[in-house]
């Protein structure tokens, strides 16, 4: 069965630090993986996706992934945070194929916050 | 509409009455998906439509849960003889084929008392 695990139910950094939103998974087949956000009083919104093409993935507002195989990992990092990167961070992981497809298993998130 | 919308945004209910909770997606959108969101927990994967078929319902917590999606379009939850457990934001989400972006909509809190 697959499965989400986010290192980290809070994450608290400065602005202008380094963000990093830790994932690891569970899987017998290769992945798809994703980081979706929730801003305060909004719905959840895709920041990027891993489909197995390059194993960088760079998505909006400068957040980026990178999908470690050998650490079955897909951690999010973004170099400097800002103010407004304040949210709540879901990873996420569906497979190819199977009636399983459009299952996408979340994991339990991490709330950023950022302090001046 | 523009986004996913879901009715009611708010849903409070006395433990054994029955629900329904409706979903409209974003129209042209095949798949259509329902998550669960207890407070201070993950979301939990519930069912979703491929059209108007679910080929993956593993996510219903028991048989007093049920789901329908009419005409590619609207969806809705149903839960019988609702209990205090089920107290939960209810997520829907649309995409225009399945694997593709989600696109959630706000969600119904419900409560039962």
């Amino acid at each position: 069965a697959q499965s989400v695990t986010q290192l980290g139910s809070h994450v608290s950094v400065s602005e202008g630090a380094l963000v990093l939103l830790r994932c690891n998974y569970s899987s017998s087949v290769p992945p798809y993986l994703f980081w979706y956000v929730q801003y305060p009083n909004q719905g959840l919104q895709l920041l990027l996706k891993y489909t197995s093409a390059a194993t960088l993935v760079k998505g909006i507002n400068g957040f980026e992934a990178e999908f470690k195989k050998s650490e079955t990992s897909f951690h999010l990092t973004k170099p400097s945070a800002h103010m407004s990167d304040a949210a709540e961070y879901f990873c996420a992981v569906s497979f190819a194929g199977g009636t399983s497809y459009g299952k996408l298993t979340f994991g339990q998130g991490t709330i950023l916050t950022v302090h001046p | 509409g523009a986004g996913v919308s879901q009715s009611p945004s708010n849903k409070v209910t006395e433990k054994g009455k029955d629900v329904e909770l409706r979903c409209d997606p974003i129209s042209g959108h095949t798949a259509l998906y329902w998550y669960r969101q207890r407070l201070g927990q993950g979301l939990e994967f519930l069912i979703y439509f491929q059209g108007n078929s679910a080929p993956d319902k593993s996510g219903l917590p028991s048989d007093r849960f049920s789901a329908e999606r009419t005409g590619e379009s609207v969806s809705t939850l149903t839960i019988q003889r609702t209990q205090q457990e089920d107290s939960a934001v209810y997520l829907c989400a649309s995409s225009i084929r399945v694997g593709e972006k989600l696109f959630f909509g706000s969600g119904t809190q419900l409560s039962v008392l």
